[in-house]
This record gives C-alpha cells, structure tokens and sequence, in this order.
C-alpha cells in the first residue's frame, strides 16, 4: 500500500509555464517534506510544513499543506530548466513511529 | 561543510559475499536512516536510528543489518547479499525533534550478481 500517492508520474512542460504537483494521502502527517532529486545525487530538502493550512514559498515555488495534513502540493510559477529533476515528498506520520513515508516521485521536466 | 557520506559509491559484488556499507554524517544528528531507491517503488526505509545503540526497522528491513556504537556512524550490513538486493542507497541523518528533515548522502549504487 502506498500511503503516499504523488501525481503526476511524469510532467513535461515549455519553459515559462506554471505547474502543480500534489502528494495525497489516507493518513494524517505531524509534517510532510518535499524534496527534489537530480540524477545520481541524494535528495535535496526544500520545505517542510507542519501546521495544517500552511503555505510556504521558496522563490518561485509554493508549498500547501492541507487542512486535515492529508495532502499537499508543489506550486511552480514561471517553471525553468533548472527546476528538472525528480520531486518527493516525504511524511512522518501522526502515529510518531518514527517512520518516514516517501511518495514515489514526479519527474519534472523543463523544456527549454 | 555539514555532511553525510557515504562509502562505497558503487559496489559490484556476488551473492553471499558479505559487505558493509559505511554511513557517516558530521552534524551531530540523533536519526540516522537507510533507503533503497528501485524505479517503480520509490524510496523505502530500510532501517532508521534514535540515537546511539536505538535502532528500529522500516519498511523493507529483511537482509540486513544495522548497529549504531557511535552517534556519528550508521552502517548497513548485508550478511548475504541477493541479486534482489541490487539497487541505489541512501543513508540519511537529521535532529531527533524533526526527523522528517534530512541531510541525504550521496548514494551507493550497489549490484549483486
């Protein structure tokens, strides 16, 4: 079972456009994570949010975590090709296992 | 500079041949974790640490092993590697009031023939 669902898969888009990526999820998160992936790199963080209802914004990226800490989205303006990569995001979830749950990923790709 | 590293970066070895992957992070982190990333499956916790001598399963622990003796490093032990153990590794490290946060290594990519 994939306790959190990332979708798109795959996004291709012209350089200059908007996107949004969403992670969803059945289960509530203490907090979620995004992270971006470059080939043969570890993941990078980028945001955390905590409090349901949050939005953080990171230059051109803008982060939501849902009300109920279920769900969460990525926001792109004005998407460059330097924002390529793989897009992850990452919960530890309210039953305070301890345990982190990726997301399988969105592959974003930027055309130039 | 603040980091985790990671040793070997790539590793071809055989089945059963015992190894040892190192994990080493320089930030004074209490969690310390392992994935492995497959394409399809994403990134799956492995096993993950509290802090010195406390570690716990994730969600893919069997064939492996893990100790934590020292606060600074966390390594991952196949003691039978199996083809099906072919895959890319992540050790990760983060504050122990935020563990969902991590500083992620470089990767070990990882074949067993």
């Amino acid at each position: 079972t994939q306790l959190l669902e990332q979708s798109p898969q795959f996004l291709s888009i012209q350089e200059g456009e908007n996107l949004t990526v969403y992670c969803n999820s059945s289960s509530v998160f203490s907090s979620l994570q995004w992270y971006r992936q470059e080939p043969g790199e570890g993941p990078v963080l980028l945001v955390t949010v905590v409090t349901g209802g949050e939005v953080k914004k990171l230059k051109r990226l803008t982060f939501q975590f849902g009300d109920a800490r279920k769900d969460s989205s990525l926001h792109i303006t004005a998407a460059q090709p330097g924002d390529t990569g793989l897009y992850l995001c990452a919960g530890e979830r309210m039953n305070r296992d301890d345990k982190i749950i990726f997301g399988k990923g969105t592959r974003l790709h930027i055309l130039p | 500079e603040a980091q985790v590293t990671q040793n070997p970066r790539y590793l071809i070895t055989v089945t059963g041949k015992k190894l040892t992957v190192t994990c080493s992070q320089n930030m004074n982190h209490e969690y310390m974790s392992w994935y492995r990333q497959d394409p399809g499956l994403g990134l799956r916790q492995i096993y993950y640490s509290m802090n010195v001598e406390v570690t716990d399963k994730g969600d893919v622990p069997e064939g492996y092993k893990v100790s934590r003796k020292e606060k600074r490093n966390f390594p991952l032990i196949l003691e039978s590697p199996s083809p099906n153990q072919t895959s890319l590794y992540f050790c990760a490290s983060s504050l122990g009031l935020a563990v969902g946060e991590q500083y992620f290594g470089p990767g070990t990519r990882l074949t067993v023939t």
